[in-house]
């Protein structure tokens, strides 16, 4: 069965520290990755999927697929990166939803 | 102001009372899903609708129900069935099923005594 896995629920750097939220995820198909972010008092919102490749706020995440990973990463933390960060998994192609992980709250001390 | 609302933001019911959740959107969308979202579960899919008239069973439906007559609305009932029926329950919408992505609300949390 598909599932997505988060092993941290909390990670806390300092400001100007490399940051990595680990995302592994466990599927027979052909993966589809997104990375959510829910920062305090805003909606979850999209942070990036691994199709585009793209970086945002100075967040990449590469799809390992030897490791079945998708870790998120950022080499300076901000404060305002603070956030909840979501890793989700879209099975079954353009008939699939999601299923998030659990969840790993990020805190980035001054 | 273009987006996904949901309402009420905090709701309140005695357990053995039926309630329903408002989620509307104006993105134009197809897809429409309601989560639950519990402390350290992330999100679980209860029900889910590809286009209206039609919606399907997420993982956790029992205690459910939904309807989506309208493109625009996709309201949730939490009914007496469902055991713990206290919790934050997010509703989304995107273009269409599969990996697009999803635009979320701000939440509802439902608050059962």
């Amino acid at each position: 069965a598909q599932r997505v896995t988060q092993p941290e629920k909390l990670l806390s750097v300092f400001k100007g520290a490399p940051v990595e939220l680990k995302c592994n995820y466990s599927y027979s198909g052909s993966p589809e990755l997104f990375w959510y972010v829910q920062y305090s008092r805003q909606r979850l919102q999209l942070l990036l999927r691994h199709i585009s490749r793209e970086s945002i706020k100075g967040f990449t995440a590469d799809l390992n697929k030897g490791e079945t990973s998708f870790h998120l990463k950022k080499p300076f933390a901000q404060e305002e990166d603070s956030a909840m960060y979501y890793c989700a998994l879209n099975y079954g192609g353009s008939q699939g939803n999601l299923i998030f992980g659990k969840g790993t709250k990020l805190s980035v001390k001054p | 102001d273009g987006g996904i609302t949901q309402s009420p933001k905090y709701l309140f019911r005695k357990e053995g009372q039926n309630v329903t959740l408002s989620c509307e959107q104006n993105l134009n969308h197809d897809a429409m899903y309601w989560y639950r979202q519990d402390p350290g579960q992330g999100l679980r899919l209860i029900y889910y609708s590809q286009i209206v008239n039609d919606f399907q069973k997420g993982d956790i439906a029992e205690g459910y129900s939904v309807s989506r007559e309208k493109k625009e609305s996709f309201p949730l009932t939490v009914t007496s069935a469902q055991k713990n029926p206290t919790a934050f329950y997010l509703c989304a919408s995107s273009l269409r099923q599969g990996g697009y992505e999803q635009y979320f609300g701000p939440g509802t949390r439902l608050t059962v005594t």
